[in-house]
């Protein structure tokens, strides 16, 4: 079965450094990769997606995940941390079908 | 543009209770989801539809069922709750891209408690 693991449930930076939240997605065959954004009490939008055009995909808020089928990883990054992107984040994985799996969360903390 | 609407937002049920959570999405997608979510568990699917009359099992159906009689809506009932449901139910349509391209959109999410 499809699957996503996301390493860390909980990653703390400070504000102005780089964000690192790993994901790495169990497929026999490049699946399409997405990252989503849960705010407090809302539900989950948008962040970024790969649909193999491009291996380095570039999403809202300055957020970038490149696909990497050798590693099978698909890690989100950010250069600059803001206090606005602490929030939940989830990776999920559309194997070609109708349904999406998502992976466990990992909660994003941006000390001032 | 209203795009996904849950209804209600909160609910308490004593158990055995039954309810009826409504979805309601105005962006015409054939695809429609229900999730729950639980701490450290990410999103689990329930049901999903395809279309209009059609519905399917998820990871977690036991305990839920669903009907799409208008395209437009997606209800996920509880027979007979159980404190083991108590969650935050979140409906998601899903852009027609083809092949699962398609970005899911969500509601707000209904968060419910079983005693």
């Amino acid at each position: 079965a499809q699957s996503v693991t996301q390493l860390g449930s909980h990653v703390s930076v400070s504000e102005g450094a780089l964000v690192l939240l790993r994901c790495n997605y169990s497929s026999s065959v490049p699946p399409y990769l997405f990252w989503y954004v849960q705010y407090p009490n809302q539900g989950l939008q948008l962040l970024l997606k790969y649909t193999s055009a491009a291996t380095l995909v570039k999403g809202i808020n300055g957020f970038e995940a490149e696909f990497k089928k050798s590693e099978t990883s698909f890690h989100l990054t950010k250069p600059s941390a803001h206090m606005s992107d602490a929030a939940e984040y989830f990776c999920a994985v559309n194997p070609k079908g109708f349904k999406t799996i998502f992976g466990a969360g990992t909660r994003l903390f941006v000390k001032a | 543009n209203a795009g996904v609407t849950q209804t209600p937002k909160f609910r308490v049920l004593k158990t055995g209770q039954s309810m009826t959570l409504l979805c309601a999405q105005d962006m015409n997608h054939e695809y429609m989801y229900w999730y729950r979510q639980d701490p450290g568990m990410g999103l689990r699917l329930i049901h999903y539809s395809v279309g209009e009359g059609t519905t399917a099992k998820g990871e977690v159906p036991d305990g839920y069922n669903v009907s799409r009689l208008k395209k437009q809506n997606f209800l996920l009932g509880l027979e007979s709750a159980a404190p083991s449901q108590t969650s935050v139910y979140f409906c998601a349509s899903r852009t027609p891209g083809q092949g699962g391209t398609g970005e899911l959109f969500f509601g707000e999410g209904s968060r419910l408690t079983v005693l």
